[in-house]
């Protein structure tokens, strides 16, 4: 079965530091992963996505995430952290929900929140 | 363009009761997923809608049930509610059911069982 595991529940950085939220998950089929951002009381934002190609992928806000098969990772980084970045972090991996694999949904992970110190 | 939205925002019932949320998906989406995200835990799959029917459900009871209209809005139905039941409800939509194609989400419905 299809899952997804992010280590660390609660991550704190002081602003203007890298931010690394990691993220590993595992899939039966090649992987589309996603990472999606959560702020309090809203809904999910997705940052960023792999499908296939370039491993390297790069999101909204300055975020990018590395995909490594070897490693079944897809961690989270962004340089220079700000204040406006602290929220709750969701990986998630789509999965098909039908034998014919014409039907996905996101399986997502526990979340990680982000808190940023001035 | 609105994006996802649902209604209502905040909801409390009492066990044994039924409730009824709704959304309305992204101008030119027509698939709509549900999903139940408990306090401090990610969401989960409950449902997916395309073409006015359900394509799949997750780990879900039969409490919990669904519908698509015409316009591609979408219930979701929860029968004799239990405290458990009490969680964040998302919405979302994306254009068809092609797996990388992006799922955008509404702000949630927050429902609280007593």
């Amino acid at each position: 079965a299809q899952s997804v595991t992010q280590l660390g529940s609660h991550v704190s950085v002081s602003e203007g530091a890298l931010v690394l939220l990691r993220c590993n998950y595992s899939s039966s089929v090649p992987p589309y992963l996603f990472w999606y951002v959560q702020y309090p009381n809203q809904g999910l934002q997705l940052l960023l996505k792999y499908t296939t190609g370039a491993t390297l992928v790069k999101g909204i806000n300055g975020f990018e995430a590395e995909f490594k098969k070897s490693e079944t990772s897809f961690h989270l980084t962004k340089p220079s952290a700000h204040m406006s970045d602290a929220a709750e972090y969701f990986c998630a991996v789509s999965v098909p929900i039908n034998s014919g694999g014409s039907n996905y949904k996101l399986t997502f992970g526990k979340g990680t929140l982000l808190t940023v110190n001035p | 363009d609105a994006g996802v939205t649902q209604s209502p925002t905040h909801l409390i019932k009492t066990r044994g009761q039924q409730v009824t949320l709704r959304c309305s998906p992204k101008s030119g989406h027509d698939t709509v997923s549900w999903y139940q995200q408990a306090l401090g835990q990610g969401p989960q799959f409950i449902f997916q809608y395309y073409e006015e029917e359900e394509r799949q459900r997750g780990n879900f009871p039969d409490r919990f049930s669904g519908h698509q209209f015409p316009n591609y809005s979408s219930e979701l139905n929860v029968n004799a509610l239990l405290l458990g039941d009490s969680a964040l409800y998302l919405c979302a939509s994306s254009l068809s059911l092609a797996r990388g194609n992006e799922q955008f989400f509404g702000p949630g419905t927050r429902l609280t069982v007593l």
